[in-house]
């Protein structure tokens, strides 16, 4: 069972290069999450989506854009990377009121 | 303020020390709650739920204090491996609005 996998684990962009990062759930969770984590912030929701075909807004959702057309797959875009946006990327899935799987996470760098 | 708070730390223990870590949290509509623990580099990973009437797994004991808006979690007999950030979770109505605690870093030293 690989619960949620995450990929690149590693990628290094050039500003204003754009990329997408994949998400996927093996467990039939209709929720999935994309988070950001940084140092002494810890950690933030970007976006969202409650079930195949739905996304939301979360806390930081400037700079990015997500698709779920599949209710296993969760894609997080960054349009034109920019800096800030270096961070590690974890993706997570779960039921309702039940505590989220994460995946092992993508460490972006934008130079 | 921050939704939900917890004391950074660092903890250092000695091994076999109990050691007890508080979160608080501001809105008083949440309405499940989650220990993670986080190793370096690593994900997070569900360390336990918190229930009403508090829950313990082997040497790990979380209390829900409703009133008082505060989640704890205890840790009995501290092992080496304990040493993680520790992460306490907050969740609304809403799906997606879980707020995560910024984390409480222990350290368990032979």
């Amino acid at each position: 069972n690989a619960g949620v996998t995450q990929t690149p684990k590693f990628r290094v962009l050039k500003t204003g290069q754009s990329m997408t990062l994949l998400c996927a759930q093996d467990m039939n969770h209709e929720y999935m999450y994309w988070y950001r984590q940084d140092p002494g912030m810890g950690l933030r929701l970007i976006h969202y989506s409650v079930g195949e075909g739905t996304t939301a807004k979360g806390e930081v959702p400037d700079g990015y854009n997500v698709s779920r057309l599949k209710k296993q797959n969760f894609l997080l875009g960054l349009e034109s990377a920019a800096p800030s946006q270096t961070s590690v990327y974890f993706c997570a899935s779960n039921e309702a009121n039940y505590g989220y799987t994460f995946g092992s996470g993508t460490r972006l760098t934008v130079v | 303020r921050k939704e939900v708070e917890q004391d950074p730390g660092p903890f250092n223990v000695p091994e076999g020390a109990t050691v007890a870590f508080n979160c608080t949290y501001s809105n008083s509509a949440s309405q499940s709650f989650f220990w993670y623990r986080q190793d370096c580099r690593k994900e997070p990973k569900l360390l336990m739920s918190v229930y009403s009437s508090g829950n313990e797994d082997g040497r790990f004991t979380a209390q829900l204090n409703r009133a008082s808006q505060y989640i704890s979690l205890l840790i009995r007999d501290s092992k080496l491996s304990d040493s993680a950030t520790y992460l306490c979770v907050v969740k609304g109505t809403n799906a997606g609005k879980s707020t995560f605690g910024d984390g409480t870093t222990l350290t368990v030293k032979p």
